[in-house]
């Protein structure tokens, strides 16, 4: 089993430009999160998901999209680029009771 | 909404000693409370939880933790330090009757000094 993986590891966007982070995960898990890491900031949600076709606001959602169009899959989009998204990205998924399993992560830098 | 605190941003402790990482929480229900671990450049990895029980619960290399309702506390602890304990540490709670929401707090950094 892989886990929870993520596409890209790492990403340069120049402020302006769009990309999609794809999470997906081989454990069966019904929830599905997308956080962001940033130093003295923690961990913080950005959206989250509770089952396929579904999806909501975390804490910091402006300026991201989610889907989440089959189980297995989780996609974070960012329409237009700032350097005020430059962080490390990290998905993760559970079961019901809330373990989460993270995926390694994205470095995204926004110039 | 639910919310987590993490008071120290570092803990220092000698090898050898007994560790407190301290974390409060705010609930509106029944709080699930977890702690995960970031070693340096890896993932985070899950070291334990509470869900229901014993207040005492106890995780991966041998650390433990002890729900207190009346503090709303959510302290982990650890005997004896190793210098391999060192690495970033987060507290993370649910509330259970609310919605599945899973907020962290801004981590504490702990240095196990050899």
């Amino acid at each position: 089993n892989a886990g929870v993986t993520q596409t890209p590891k790492f990403r340069v966007l120049k402020t302006g430009q769009s990309m999609t982070l794809l999470c997906a995960q081989d454990m069966n898990h019904e929830y599905m999160y997308w956080y962001r890491q940033d130093p003295g900031m923690g961990l913080r949600l950005i959206h989250y998901s509770v089952g396929e076709g579904t999806t909501a606001k975390g804490e910091v959602p402006d300026g991201y999209n989610v889907s989440r169009l089959k189980k297995q899959n989780f996609l974070l989009g960012l329409e237009s680029a700032a350097p005020s998204q430059t962080s490390v990205y990290f998905c993760a998924s559970s079961y019901w009771e809330g373990v989460l399993y993270f995926g390694p992560g994205t470095r995204l830098t926004v110039t | 909404a639910q919310s987590v605190a993490q008071p120290e941003d570092q803990v220092n402790v000698a090898e050898g000693n007994p560790l407190t990482v301290k974390c409060t929480y705010s609930v509106s229900g029944n709080p699930y409370l977890f702690w995960y671990v970031q070693y340096p450049n890896r993932g985070l990895q899950f070291l334990l939880k509470y869900i229901t029980g014993d207040n005492l619960v106890k995780g991966s290399y041998g650390f433990e933790a002890e729900f207190n309702k009346s503090q709303t506390s959510f302290h982990l602890k650890k005997p004896s330090a190793l210098v391999s304990d060192s690495a970033l540490y987060f507290c993370a709670v649910r509330d259970a009757n609310r919605d599945d929401k899973i907020i962290f707090g801004k981590g504490t950094r702990l240095h196990i000094l050899p």
